[in-house]
C-alpha cells in the first residue's frame, strides 16, 4: 500500500530536549515535505527536499532541522524544542511536481507534538 | 504574511445542493494550485488541482474555477454529500522558484443530511 508513515504520532517532551520525528514514504518520490498546522494559520511549510542531499527552507524553518539521506527518509530534527513549537506537524511526498493536473502530494497521518 | 487566503472559516449546505470555497492569493507568480481535503485526526488528501494555464479543472462532483486576474480561485461541489463534511485547504505554488507550497487557513464545510 502507498503510504506515507509518520514516527511518533503523539509526544509530549519538555523545553530544550531534542526530538526526532521520522517520515518515511513507500512511493519513491523525490519530492519530500514538512508542514506545520496551528488555528487560524493552516498549514505552513517548514522544510522541503527536492531530492536525496538537496533540501530548502520553506516558511518557518527557524528551530527546526531536517536531513536527507536516503529517498524514502525525511526526519524533522528539533535541536531544542521550545513551546512554540507545540503543533501538529505532517510529512508529505510527491514526484517533483511540474504542471501536470495529477501531480499532487501524499500527506502522512501528522504528528501531535506539545512542549511543556 | 500571508499569500493564500479563505475568508471563509466555516460553510454550512444542505445535502444536495452546491458548496462553493473561495480562495484568494496575493503573488501573481503562483501557477499551480491544489484542493485538499482533511478529515480529523487524518493527514489531508488530495481533491484536485489546476495550473495556471487552464481556467477550469473538473473531476467528477467537484470542479475548480481559477480566475487570474482576480487571484482568485473557487472549488464547487455537486452535489454536495454528507460525507463532503471536512475542511478544505486551498494551497498554490510558484513552479518557477521551486516547489514551495502555500496554504490557505482552510473552510470547514459541514453538509447537512
Amino acid at each position: 500500500e502507498a503510504q506515507v508513515t509518520q514516527n511518533p504520532r503523539y509526544l509530549i517532551t519538555v523545553t530544550g530536549k531534542k526530538l526526532t520525528v521520522t517520515c518515511s514514504q513507500n512511493m519513491n518520490h523525490e519530492y519530500m515535505s514538512w508542514y506545520r498546522q496551528d488555528p487560524g494559520l493552516g498549514l505552513r511549510q517548514i522544510y522541503y527536499s527536492m531530492n536525496v542531499e538537496v533540501t530548502d527552507k520553506g516558511d518557518v524553518p527557524e528551530g527546526y532541522k531536517v536531513s536527507r539521506k536516503e529517498k524514502r527518509n525525511f526526519p524533522l530534527i528539533l535541536e531544542s524544542p521550545s513551546p512554540n513549537q507545540t503543533s501538529l506537524y505532517f510529512c508529505a511526498s510527491s514526484f517533483v511536481l511540474g504542471l501536470a493536473d495529477t501531480d499532487t502530494q501524499y500527506f502522512g497521518p501528522g504528528t501531535r507534538l506539545t512542549v511543556l | 504574511d500571508q499569500q493564500v487566503k479563505q475568508n471563509s472559516p466555516s460553510l454550512s449546505v444542505q445535502e444536495g445542493r452546491i458548496s462553493i470555497l473561495n480562495c484568494d492569493y496575493t503573488n501573481s507568480m503562483f501557477d499551480y494550485f491544489l484542493w485538499y481535503k482533511k478529515y480529523p485526526a487524518e493527514g489531508p488528501t488530495f481533491l484536485i488541482s489546476i495550473s495556471s494555464i487552464k481556467d477550469k479543472n473538473e473531476d467528477g462532483r467537484f470542479t475548480v474555477f481559477l480566475n487570474k486576474s482576480a487571484k482568485h480561485l473557487s472549488l464547487h461541489i455537486v452535489p454536495s454529500q454528507p460525507g463532503d463534511s471536512a475542511v478544505y485547504f486551498c494551497a498554490a505554488s510558484d513552479s518557477g522558484t521551486g516547489n514551495q507550497f502555500y496554504f490557505g487557513t482552510g473552510t470547514s464545510l459541514t453538509v447537512i443530511p
